[in-house]
């Protein structure tokens, strides 16, 4: 059964870092493209952020130069280092599998709260 | 502002038929699948329809999709309580080679 959960969501002030992570159980993370999506309170879906399988990343414009993703193979886990946060990072952040052309979001993680507030 | 478009939300009673639209541009629903999500309160997103009409195993046949030209479209027949939620669609755009969603649509079941 493909499980996805992640944690790390916190709240933090703004300029602080933070790092999310999604533990993956009944698929390997390495062989799949992997995504982060967010979704601000009471607002829609947004992408975030994609590694494929062979290591190449792409990010949403909104989030360029202060997000990375990466993946640890041994872990089976997805990452997601958020620096320098916005008080419009403020979302529930989803990891799931999917999220590149031709392969779409066919599973998520439950979300975990990242507030960004002084 | 969302890429693709979708009313914020609509309506029905139970056992009736509703519809929810999805209008985006030639770069992303016109040449790509679409796909849907239903967000049940307090939950992550599922996966409902992909490309354009299929089901996954253990969506009940009452949710259907499909598209035409720009536009794309669910409905769900024989409306039930279990059914209010927030729908979402979303498709790759070519021009921004990343995946877009609608802003969703919230069902209320009266």
């Amino acid at each position: 059964e493909v499980r996805l959960v992640e944690s790390g969501g916190d709240l933090v002030q703004p300029g602080e870092s933070l790092r999310l992570s999604c533990a993956a159980s009944g698929f390997t993370v390495s062989s799949n493209y992997m995504s982060w999506v967010r979704q601000a309170p009471g607002k829609g879906l947004e992408w975030v952020s994609v590694i494929y399988g062979g290591g190449t990343t792409y990010y949403a414009d909104s989030v360029k130069g202060r997000f990375t993703i990466s993946r640890h193979k041994s872990e089976n886990t997805l990452y997601l280092q958020m620096n320098s946060l916005r008080a419009e990072d403020t979302a529930v952040y989803y990891c799931a599998r999917g999220g590149a052309y031709n392969y779409h979001f066919d599973y998520w993680g439950q979300g975990t709260l990242v507030t960004v507030s002084s | 502002q969302s890429v693709l478009t979708q009313p914020p939300s609509t309506s029905g009673t139970p056992g009736q038929r509703v519809t929810i639209s999805c209008s985006g541009s030639s770069s992303n629903i016109g040449s790509n699948y679409v796909y849907w999500y239903q967000q049940l309160p307090g939950t992550a997103p599922k996966l409902l329809i992909y490309r354009n009409n299929q089901r996954p195993s253990g969506v009940p046949d009452r949710f259907s999709g499909s598209k035409s030209g720009t536009s794309a479209s669910l409905a769900i027949s024989g409306l039930r309580s279990e059914d209010e939620a927030d729908y979402y669609c979303a498709t790759w755009d070519d021009s921004l080679s990343a995946w877009v969603f609608g802003g969703g649509t919230k069902l209320t079941v009266l």
